[in-house]
């Protein structure tokens, strides 16, 4: 089934290590997203990437990194993780950067202690 | 400053009534979906709807965009509809920011 995976499901890290949280879709989408979502609240935007080559800053991109080398993946990078970095991860992915519908993956939760 | 407010924050219906959801906005918008976060977690696309009308099963939505309002109808509400619903848009000086309302939290009661 075409979509987005993310990985990992959950994961208890503790502070101070680095972490990659890991995100693939299928739909050949050129535009891809990573939100974060804390308890009770909707999404952030933290960083975005257009097309496979460039990323930019969203809302709260601090402590956060992205790359994205091809147009499948899109992984994000916690190098020293914090525990105000606890919360729900969500990747996304629309066709195009402007007017185009967003589709999101199951969430990534991360606990850091 | 740009918002995304919503209405009610919550709700409890018995099975079978119906319900309508409101997202207000601040400013023109280039996109506006409504999202379904059931109780897994999972964020599960309901419409996407900058403007107009549309209807899916017993869901619809409608948006004004003039008016800076949308809609979400649900009707003959079942226990799956239970979870959040999110209204989240793209503000027309905002790139491809989604950004997200607070969420109206559902529940109906068998």
């Amino acid at each position: 089934i075409a979509g987005i995976t993310q990985a990992p499901t959950s994961q208890i890290l503790a502070a101070g290590r680095r972490m990659t949280l890991r995100c693939t879709q299928d739909m050949r989408h050129n535009a891809m997203y990573w939100y974060r979502q804390d308890l009770g609240l909707g999404l952030r935007l933290i960083h975005y990437s257009n097309t496979a080559g460039t990323t930019g800053k969203g809302e709260v991109p601090d402590g956060y990194s992205v790359s994205r080398a091809n147009t499948d993946d899109f992984p994000l990078t916690l190098a020293s993780a914090v525990p105000s970095q606890t919360s729900v991860y969500f990747c996304a992915s629309s066709r195009d950067a402007r007017n185009t519908e967003a589709f999101f993956g199951q969430g990534t939760r991360l606990t850091v202690v | 400053g740009i918002q995304v407010e919503q209405s009610p924050p919550d709700l409890i219906l018995q099975e079978g009534a119906n319900s309508t959801l409101r997202c207000n906005f601040s400013d023109s918008v280039n996109n506006l979906q409504w999202f379904h976060q059931n109780p897994w977690g999972q964020l599960i696309n309901l419409f996407y709807i900058p403007s107009g009308t549309k209807q899916n099963g017993r869901l619809s939505a409608t948006t004004v965009a003039t008016e800076r309002y949308s809609l979400l109808y649900i009707s003959s509400s079942q226990t799956t509809d239970s979870g959040v619903y999110f209204c989240a848009v793209v503000f027309g000086n905002a790139g491809n920011m989604l950004t997200f309302g607070g969420g109206t939290r559902l529940m109906v009661k068998p």
